[in-house]
């Protein structure tokens, strides 16, 4: 079956742009996880949903960056005034429930 | 919060050989251990987990062990080949259900023919 999907693939942007990302998750998935990954780093956790609602958004590095699920299904994780630092490979992954965690491609994100 | 330590950051191996990569954690309730494969450009892939109620799982030619008083599991892969070449990630999250994975740094492991 599908597995998840993650647009763009890859996205410039200049410094104190606007970006969104977006996620669709495998069907039937309920939980859906954001991570951060940086050149030769693992990947660092920044939202997770469970279902429409945020569960645990602790992971967030401050309030330029907000995402959503409104319908329990695709998200979309907000940056606004992006700066160089915000520069990494964001990974999207969703899971049935069981603890696995199934990731997308990833959108590189690059802030000129 | 949990704090993951994962040693070594570079392994390389002959083909063939068994290639060990070792993980320690500090959160006692963390309960749930993933071993992440993750090749140059592509998504991480879920290869191996493992949880607090076990010590030992294997699958063909890659294991886990976990031994949970010393906060510790390791990934073992035995007969190695080229296309094991990769970066390797293990993590650990508190809850088997639904929880946040706190990520290693990574080991890169290079299996030369």
């Amino acid at each position: 079956g599908a597995g998840v999907s993650q647009t763009p693939s890859n996205k410039v942007t200049e410094k104190g742009k606007y970006v969104e990302l977006r996620c669709d998750p495998i069907s039937g998935h309920t939980a859906l996880y954001w991570y951060r990954q940086s050149l030769g780093q693992g990947p660092e956790f920044l939202i997770y949903f469970q279902g429409t609602g945020a569960a645990d958004d602790s992971g967030l590095p401050n309030d330029r960056f907000f995402a959503v699920r409104p319908e329990g299904s695709v998200s979309t994780l907000k940056i606004q005034r992006t700066e160089r630092g915000d520069s990494a490979v964001y990974l999207c992954a969703s899971s049935p429930g069981s603890g696995e965690q199934f990731f997308g491609p990833g959108t590189r994100l690059t802030v000129l | 919060g949990e704090n993951v330590e994962q040693h070594p950051s570079t392994l390389s191996v002959q083909e063939g050989d068994s290639a060990v990569i070792k993980c320690t954690y500090s959160d006692s309730a963390s309960n749930y251990f993933p071993w992440y494969k993750q090749e140059l450009g592509k998504r991480p892939q879920l290869i191996i987990d493992i949880r607090s109620n076990v010590g030992e799982k294997k699958d063909q030619r890659i294991a886990v062990t976990l031994n949970k008083t010393a906060k510790h599991f390791s990934l073992h892969i035995t007969e190695t080949q080229p296309e094991d070449s990769a970066v390797y990630f293990c993590a650990a999250s508190w809850n088997s259900g639904y929880s946040t994975l706190t990520f290693g740094k990574g080991t890169m492991l290079l299996v030369s023919p």
